[in-house]
């Protein structure tokens, strides 16, 4: 199995507040993908990382932002939760081309 | 609109039986995806396609590039095979990836 975590694993934050999540990678892959994954609505692509401090949106970028100071860690940042983020978070880990590999999923809910 | 679409979106089946989930897109591809969704919530790649049939255990899965349409296929199934089972397409345009909805599969013994 691809080395790859998330943190927290299990979030309830309030609306309007800042979280953070992370997603660790032991891999040394160059891509790192976050999704978000709701009832209705296959996996939807946030952003995504193609190296360090090199990002660009998903399709549902919106309200959502993302940094990636070290190849291992990428973080996804929802600046002011809101209800309608209430999801299931997925990281995902590449080298492109070829398969990815997901990490456990992050639980958050926006109260 | 849906770059994937899945069928069926449910499925229940008996031990033992074949079962087929078909998979169809509307995007160039470089490459096809089926994933395993765990009721826990682990995502596991079961099959990278670009062309042709890839076998592994009871786990078949096809691709007609020009139809552009997949199928996975799971002889002789277990109930240790229920699970959502996810078709993912990653287009050949960028490095996006597009999900299908999933499959949920029941197998009952």
């Amino acid at each position: 199995d691809a080395g790859i975590t998330q943190s927290p694993r299990h979030k309830v934050t309030e609306t309007g507040t800042p979280v953070t999540l992370r997603c660790h990678q032991t891999e040394n892959h160059r891509y790192m993908y976050w999704y978000r994954q709701d009832p209705g609505h296959g996996l939807r692509l946030i952003h995504y990382s193609y190296g360090v401090k090199d990002t660009d949106k998903g399709e549902v970028s919106d309200g959502y932002s993302v940094s990636r100071s070290k190849t291992e860690d990428f973080l996804l940042t929802l600046e002011s939760a809101t209800s309608s983020q209430t999801s299931v978070y997925f990281c995902a880990i590449g080298q492109g081309a070829g398969e990815q590999y997901f990490g456990p999923g992050t639980r958050l809910t926006v109260t | 609109k849906n770059e994937v679409e899945q069928s069926p979106q449910n499925l229940t089946a008996q031990e033992g039986e074949f079962i087929t989930i078909n998979c169809s897109y509307s995007v160039g591809i470089s490459a096809l995806h089926w994933l395993q969704q765990h009721p826990g919530g682990g995502i596991v790649s079961l099959f990278m396609l670009s062309s042709g049939k890839k076998k592994h255990g009871r786990l078949i899965a096809t691709i007609n590039i020009q139809e552009k349409h997949s199928s996975l296929h799971i002889t002789a199934s277990h109930p240790r095979d229920s699970a959502v089972y996810i078709c993912a397409v990653r287009s050949n345009t960028g490095n996006q990836f597009y999900f299908g909805t999933g499959t949920s599969l029941t197998v009952i013994p």
